[in-house]
């Protein structure tokens, strides 16, 4: 959906670094939510958010952190990135939970 | 959450209907079916949802059996650039639901020149 960004759309990186991802929607949704896709699998939730004062754990939130900087923006940090985080990230909003999600189109991201 | 049970692959002609099962036994009178499909490690795109009765929208349309146990996606006329990865998700509406969409493995279709 082009009316949500995410950037950078790829990143390779090293171990032990701090890595922040972004996603800003022009939607004016409240929702936010990110996932993880890893080869061959289905999406995991990671965060979400229901309005910029609302962080909730998704089911593999650990070694993630997030923040809700307004309504439209939405960041994934990885404080010290470890392999096993290397994936497809991907970021939706939606406008409340009976409305379909719409996602960016994803941060590739390496962890060597 | 209720599970949902699709195929593992498809094929379909293109311009021919694309018809895509799925089984959801246990879903529970709250709770949408929505469709998503996936191009190739693009962002999840939403096709559609419903709760108990029949959906059409530019896109596709969504059967849902009178006992809501089992749906079908239909793209009516397939194309090349609808090959993709389908997911069928039951989410619960309203309430403490929180949105969350659980995504399996989903069904993988094919549509051949």
């Amino acid at each position: 959906d082009a009316d949500v960004t995410q950037t950078p759309r790829n990143r390779i990186t090293k171990t032990g670094k701090r890595i922040m991802l972004e996603c800003s929607q022009t939607k004016g949704h409240d929702r936010m939510y990110w996932y993880r896709q890893d080869p061959g699998l289905g999406l995991r939730l990671i965060y979400y958010s229901f309005d910029v004062k609302d962080i909730n754990k998704g089911e593999i939130s650990d070694g993630y952190s997030v923040s809700r900087q307004a309504q439209a923006k939405f960041s994934l940090s990885l404080e010290s990135a470890i392999p096993n985080q290397t994936a497809l990230y991907f970021c939706a909003t939606n406008r409340d939970s009976n409305q379909p999600q719409h996602f960016g189109d994803g941060t590739r991201l390496s962890i060597l | 959450d209720a599970k949902t049970t699709q195929p593992t692959s498809m094929d379909c002609a293109e311009g021919r209907a694309a018809n895509l099962p799925c089984n959801h036994s246990t879903i529970s009178g709250n709770e949408y079916v929505y469709w998503y499909r996936q191009i190739h490690s693009q962002g999840p795109q939403y096709i559609i949802h419903g709760l108990k009765n029949n959906e059409t929208n530019e896109m596709a349309s969504l059967i849902i059996t009178e006992d809501r146990k089992s749906s079908t996606l239909i793209l009516p006329h397939a194309t090349l650039r609808d090959t993709a990865v389908y997911y069928c998700i039951v989410s619960p509406r309203g309430g403490t639901s929180y949105g969350k969409l659980t995504f399996g493995q989903g069904t993988i279709l094919t549509v051949h020149p």
